[in-house]
C-alpha cells in the first residue's frame, strides 16, 4: 500500500485558496488517489477523486502531475467552515483504505 | 451518494459489559465493509475488514476474540466490543465500498459510533 505523507496542519484565512499537497511515491498503477474531509465527532467525508491530471468538482479541483507521485487539493476561496481535518488516501477499486495523519486545516475570520 | 448509517451514535456502558454497533449500507449492497477507530485528536485506525458470509480480515494488534465483527447479510455488519474496559473508549466509524460499478471508487463512511466506557 502507498503510504501517503501531508503537512500536519495549514491555517488560511476566509476567503483565500487553499492548496494542501499530498505525497506518495510508491503509488502502483491501479492506485487512485482520493481526499476525505473529517469534522470532529463525524465519519469523513468524500471530497473528491482521481488518477491522472486533474479533476474538478463543485467544491474542490485535485491536480495529479504525470509521475503521479503526489497530488494538490484546491480548496477555492475557503470559509469557517472549511475547518477540518483533510485525508489523502491511496489505493485500488478493492483494497483497503488506510488513513494517514491527514492536515488539519484552521480558516480563520 | 450512497449512504451508510450506524447505530448507537454514542453509547455509555460499564466495564465488563458487550457492546454492539450496527453498520448498514441503506440504499446499496456491500460485501466488503471495513471498520476503524480513531481516538481523540489522531487519525483512523484500519480494525478489520468485514467480508459478507466469510470471517473478518483483522490488522495485526487488534485481538479478534474482543471485537467481534459478524457480517450476516449484504447490508449490515456489527462489531461487538466483548468485556469492554475505559480503554477501548473511542470513536468507531465503519464504512462500506459501492462495488455496483457505478459512479467513482468511493468508500462511504458511517457516522460514527462514540463509545464509552465508564
Amino acid at each position: 500500500l502507498a503510504k501517503t505523507t501531508q503537512p500536519i496542519s495549514m491555517d488560511s484565512y476566509e476567503g483565500q485558496e487553499v492548496n494542501i499537497t499530498c505525497s506518495h511515491n510508491n503509488i502502483a498503477t491501479n492506485d487512485y488517489i482520493t481526499w476525505y474531509q473529517q469534522f470532529p465527532s463525524q465519519g469523513p467525508r468524500f471530497i473528491i477523486q482521481g488518477y491522472k491530471t486533474k479533476v474538478t468538482n463543485e467544491v474542490a479541483s485535485l491536480f495529479i502531475p504525470a509521475d503521479r507521485k503526489s497530488s494538490t487539493l484546491s480548496l477555492p476561496r475557503v470559509s469557517l467552515s472549511d475547518t477540518a481535518v483533510y485525508y489523502c488516501l491511496v489505493g485500488d477499486w478493492i483494497g483497503d483504505m488506510r488513513f494517514g495523519a491527514g492536515t488539519r486545516l484552521t480558516v480563520k475570520p | 451518494g450512497a449512504v451508510v448509517s450506524q447505530h448507537p451514535s454514542r453509547v455509555i456502558c460499564k466495564s465488563g459489559t458487550s457492546v454492539k454497533i450496527e453498520c448498514r449500507s441503506l440504499d446499496f449492497q456491500a460485501t466488503t465493509m471495513f471498520w476503524y477507530r480513531q481516538f481523540p485528536k489522531q487519525s483512523l485506525m484500519l480494525m478489520a475488514t468485514s467480508n459478507e458470509g466469510s470471517k473478518a480480515t483483522y490488522e495485526q494488534g487488534v485481538e479478534k476474540d474482543k471485537f467481534l465483527i459478524n457480517h450476516a447479510s449484504l447490508t449490515l455488519s456489527t462489531l461487538t466490543v466483548t468485556s469492554a474496559h475505559p480503554e477501548d473508549s473511542s470513536f468507531y466509524i465503519c464504512s462500506a465500498r459501492d462495488f455496483s460499478g457505478q459512479g467513482e471508487n468511493e468508500q462511504f463512511f458511517g457516522p460514527g459510533t462514540r463509545l464509552t466506557v465508564l
